[in-house]
């Protein structure tokens, strides 16, 4: 079946603009989670969802970021104002019901100049 | 903030020598998973050993986990040159279904 899908593949922009960062997850996972990963790093931990709620906003960098998820389906990351440093890949994964393993889509790689 | 630390950052070997890279974490987990990475993009699930496992295998791998000295390990046996990727350790900090914690991970080299 379809794995974990997440839009833009790529995307270029500057200083100060912002971004919309979309991820389809795998159809009835529950779970959703959003990590960033910056070059040479490991993944850093952004958000999670279950269902439509967000119990675990922790890791959100500053209050330029914001996530949603509609419908316990889509999800976007927002990224206001955005900065040289946020530059990064951008993983999204699903998990499902019951499960531990996370399933990741192929990141969404942000250049901001 | 990071919980499992990798070790060593990059490996190179020759095809057919075995692989092993070795992780270590700081809190109480409930399962220790590895990820394997191949340029920079989406993460695949290897294998997940729980917190009452010591050792577990699945085709080449054999993990091995520690609890006593918060550490483990992922063997890749008869290494192919298509396992060259980045290792990733992550565990759950004893909160099941929660956010993994990763470390930074080996970069594997593997060479014909």
């Amino acid at each position: 079946g379809a794995g974990v899908s997440q839009s833009p593949s790529n995307k270029v922009t500057e200083k100060g603009k912002d971004v919309e960062l979309r991820c389809d997850p795998i159809s009835g996972h529950t779970a959703l989670y959003w990590y960033r990963q910056s070059l040479g790093q490991g993944l850093e931990f952004l958000i999670y969802f279950q269902g439509n709620s967000a119990p675990d906003k922790s890791g959100l960098p500053s209050d330029r970021f914001s996530a949603e998820r509609t419908g316990g389906s889509v999800s976007t990351l927002t990224i206001q104002r955005t900065q040289q440093e946020d530059s990064a890949v951008y993983l999204c994964a699903s998990r499902p019901q019951g499960q531990e393993t996370q399933y990741f889509g192929p990141g969404t790689r942000l250049l901001v100049l | 903030s990071q919980q499992g630390e990798e070790d060593p950052q990059a490996l190179s070997i020759q095809e057919g020598e075995n692989a092993t890279m070795n992780c270590s974490y700081k809190t109480s987990i409930n399962n220790l998973q590895w990820y394997r990475q191949n340029s920079g993009r989406g993460l695949v699930h290897l294998i997940l050993i729980r917190s009452n496992e010591r050792e577990k295998h699945s085709g080449r791998l054999r993990v091995t986990l520690d609890t006593s000295k918060k550490s483990s390990s992922l063997l890749i046996t008869a290494s192919r040159a298509a396992d060259t990727a980045s290792y990733f350790c992550a565990t759950d900090a004893n909160q099941a279904g929660t956010a993994l914690i990763f470390g930074k991970g080996t970069t594997l080299s593997v060479s014909s």
